[in-house]
């Protein structure tokens, strides 16, 4: 266990609002990333941060912005929302010590856009 | 850029049948290869990692080794059950990229009692 916590686990919202993901995690984690999970597609990466206010982008960022104000929480939002991104996401964090060079997954947030 | 391919499921095997499923890759570095594991409804499992060529990594029953020359990570169990049913993902780590993944697109597998 990790120790991250992602909410909310499930949302549906309508196209053209805007949402936010949480994840939240408690062992000080320095580096924090947020996946979306799409069939045939695996996992792909949308934004990473690697420490307050410190983050940058991934493979698939138009659409998203993220904010760390603090080291606990990764904000993940969707300003205004479509049906191209209903999806799972997945946030992560990599492993401390002798772990460093490992990541780990919470258990996932389901986003429904209609 | 990074990449990495798996085999295509789904993968259907009997219980207690030899599990293998292909994984190869491409990086420009000295990549770490790790293998994940998601069961239904859940979030991914660490399942076995290897950092460096010829490392074999281990767990639960399910090996891989890292084989820089064949650029490959070949998940296998020699006697699959049913509780491992889910889908499997190989994915790698480069140092130089703040260690995100690269993930292939996962393989789904289904033992049947």
């Amino acid at each position: 266990d990790a120790g991250i916590t992602q909410s909310p686990r499930h949302k549906v919202t309508e196209t053209g609002t805007p949402v936010t993901l949480r994840c939240h995690q408690t062992e000080n984690h320095r580096y924090m990333y947020w996946y979306r999970q799409d069939p045939g597609h695996g996992l792909r990466l949308i934004h990473y941060s690697y420490g307050v206010k410190d983050t940058d982008k991934g493979e698939v960022s138009d659409g998203y912005s993220v904010s760390r104000s603090k080291t606990e929480d990764f904000l993940l939002t969707l300003e205004s929302a479509t049906s191209s991104q209903t999806s799972v996401y997945f946030c992560a964090i990599r492993g401390l010590g002798g772990s460093g060079n490992t990541i780990y997954f919470g258990e996932g947030s389901w986003l429904t856009v209609v | 850029g990074n990449s990495v391919t798996q085999m295509e499921g789904p993968v259907t095997l009997s219980e207690e049948a030899f599990l293998t499923i292909n994984c190869t890759y491409t990086a420009t570095g000295y990549p770490s290869l790790f293998w994940y594991v998601q069961y239904p409804g859940e979030g991914l499992q660490l399942l076995l990692k290897a950092t460096k060529a010829d490392d074999k990594g281990s767990n639960k029953g399910f090996e891989a080794t890292y084989r820089k020359e064949t650029t490959s990570f070949h998940l296998e169990k020699g006697s699959v059950q049913v509780s491992d049913s889910a889908v499997y993902f190989c994915a790698l780590s480069d140092d130089n990229a703040g260690n995100m993944l690269t993930f292939g697109g996962g393989t789904r597998l289904m033992v049947k009692p």
